[in-house]
């Protein structure tokens, strides 16, 4: 079964402190992509990456940044976390071959405090 | 901005009846669409592509997609209340802008 495997499910961290969110897939995908899910304001891209080493920025990259050295893995970085940070983090993976179509991981809930 | 805009309902349907599900999109440069369906406290998880305008089957589901009109439907025949959840529109190239989704109910 393919999948898109998201480091932890459930997060708390400290306002200031640089948090790392990892996510890796299996699928010999070439595109990924980190989302925040928040009630009332859907799926909103963050960063996204098309191969690795590469990266480009979503609606909302204020605040973050990614790293993606193995085509597997692809790192969400808060630099440094704020309360305004807290949601669910999604990351997904697609591929040409797909037709682009998404696979998502089972999402990471950051909360911040 | 790409706008992908979804009625939020609820959209409350009786089981076995038809949940029709709309979408609209502004970019007209849109190649790939999608729905999705999540469940309360899981990720997305895809149903339905459409990439080409008419219709699309597969099982009980339905894609429409007419960009003439910029717009995309899911129907859902024989809804099961395991169909309650909320669909997500997906709009985009390779790179998706998602609508915020339209909460289904179907009461036995």
């Amino acid at each position: 079964d393919v999948k898109v495997t998201q480091s932890s499910r459930y997060l708390v961290k400290r306002t200031g402190e640089k948090v790392f969110l990892e996510c890796v897939q299996d699928m010999d995908h070439e595109n990924m992509f980190w989302y925040r899910q928040d009630p009332g304001l859907g799926l909103r891209l963050i960063y996204f990456s098309y191969d690795v080493k590469m990266k480009e920025k979503g609606d909302i990259p204020e605040g973050y940044s990614v790293s993606r050295e193995k085509k597997e893995r692809f790192s969400l970085i808060l630099e440094s976390a704020s309360t305004n940070q807290t949601s669910m983090y999604l990351c997904a993976s697609s591929s040409h071959r797909a037709n682009y179509g998404y696979t998502f991981g089972s999402g990471t809930r950051l909360t911040v405090v | 901005q790409k706008e992908v805009e979804q009625n939020s309902g609820p959209l409350s349907v009786p089981e076995g009846a038809i949940a029709s599900l709309n979408c609209t999109y502004s970019d007209r440069g849109s190649q790939s669409f999608f729905w999705y369906r999540q469940y309360s406290g899981k990720s997305p998880e895809l149903i339905m592509s459409i990439y080409s305008n008419g219709d699309k089957e597969d099982g009980r589901f339905t894609a429409q997609l007419n960009k003439a009109s910029q717009y995309v439907s899911l129907l859902i025949r024989d809804s099961q209340p395991s169909d309650s959840a909320t669909y997500l529109c997906a709009v985009g190239g390779y790179a998706l802008n998602f609508g915020k989704g339209t909460s289904l109910l179907v009461t036995p």
